[in-house]
């Protein structure tokens, strides 16, 4: 079965960081092309940031850039996200999303995980 | 990045047609053919209706449809069932190398 599990979410304060990591099984993970999303509570989705096959390609949303980093490990089949300088408008449920096709851009995901819950609170 | 615009809402009876509207700009949906349809029911992640405009996943029901016209996409959903009730958002990608989503259309089943 394709899937994508998602943990590290936790409650931090404002200002403080976190890694968030996403499992994958059941595909070749390093031919995909991965997607994190998130969605406030009670909002809609909001793209962040997206990691080619190879790692060689990163790109960030405007709101999350220069404080989110995306990177994966191949060799354990897993995405993480290190969010840093955490803002109240980070709170969100955090998806990660895998590409449609292998070793292309086609921006479309057909699989998603479960999601992982950040709260940025005082 | 500014959200691509969708109708907040739209309604429809069984078995009736209904088209969702996606407005974006010539630096996303007017000069790209990766638009992207998901389907969120309460609760659940994000399932991928439509991709690359107007292409179906394997196993997808054919009553659902994709197309584009110059920044406009539109998701159009045929012989409408229960289960289609949920929130639906487009997406493409832009000019910036980034990826930009619709706020949401909430469909209600009559």
């Amino acid at each position: 079965e394709v899937q994508l599990v998602e943990s590290g979410g936790v409650v931090v304060q404002p200002g403080g960081s976190l890694r968030l990591s996403c499992a994958a099984s059941g595909f070749t993970f390093d031919d995909y092309t991965i997607h994190w999303v998130r969605q406030a509570p009670g909002k809609g989705l909001e793209w962040v940031s997206l990691i080619s096959w190879d790692g060689a390609g990163r790109y960030y949303a405007d709101s999350v850039k220069g404080r989110f980093t995306i990177s994966r490990d191949n060799s354990e089949n897993s995405l993480y996200l290190q969010i840093n300088s955490l803002r109240t408008e980070d709170t969100a449920l955090y998806y990660c999303a895998k590409e449609i096709r292998a070793n292309r851009y086609d921006y479309g995901m057909d699989v998603w995980g479960q999601g992982t819950t950040v709260t940025v609170s005082s | 990045q500014s959200t691509l615009t969708q109708p907040a809402s739209v309604s429809g009876s069984p078995g009736q047609s209904i088209t969702i509207s996606c407005t974006g700009t010539s630096s996303d949906i007017g000069s790209y053919d990766y638009v992207s349809w998901y389907q969120q029911h309460p609760g659940k992640a994000p399932k991928v209706m439509i991709y690359g405009v107007s292409n179906r996943p394997s196993g997808l029901s054919t009553r659902f449809s994709g197309s584009k016209s110059g920044n406009t996409a539109s998701l159009t959903i045929s012989g409408l069932q229960a289960e289609d009730e949920a929130d639906y958002y487009c997406s493409s990608y832009t000019s910036s190398s980034t990826v930009v989503f619709g706020g949401g259309t909430r469909l209600t089943v009559l």
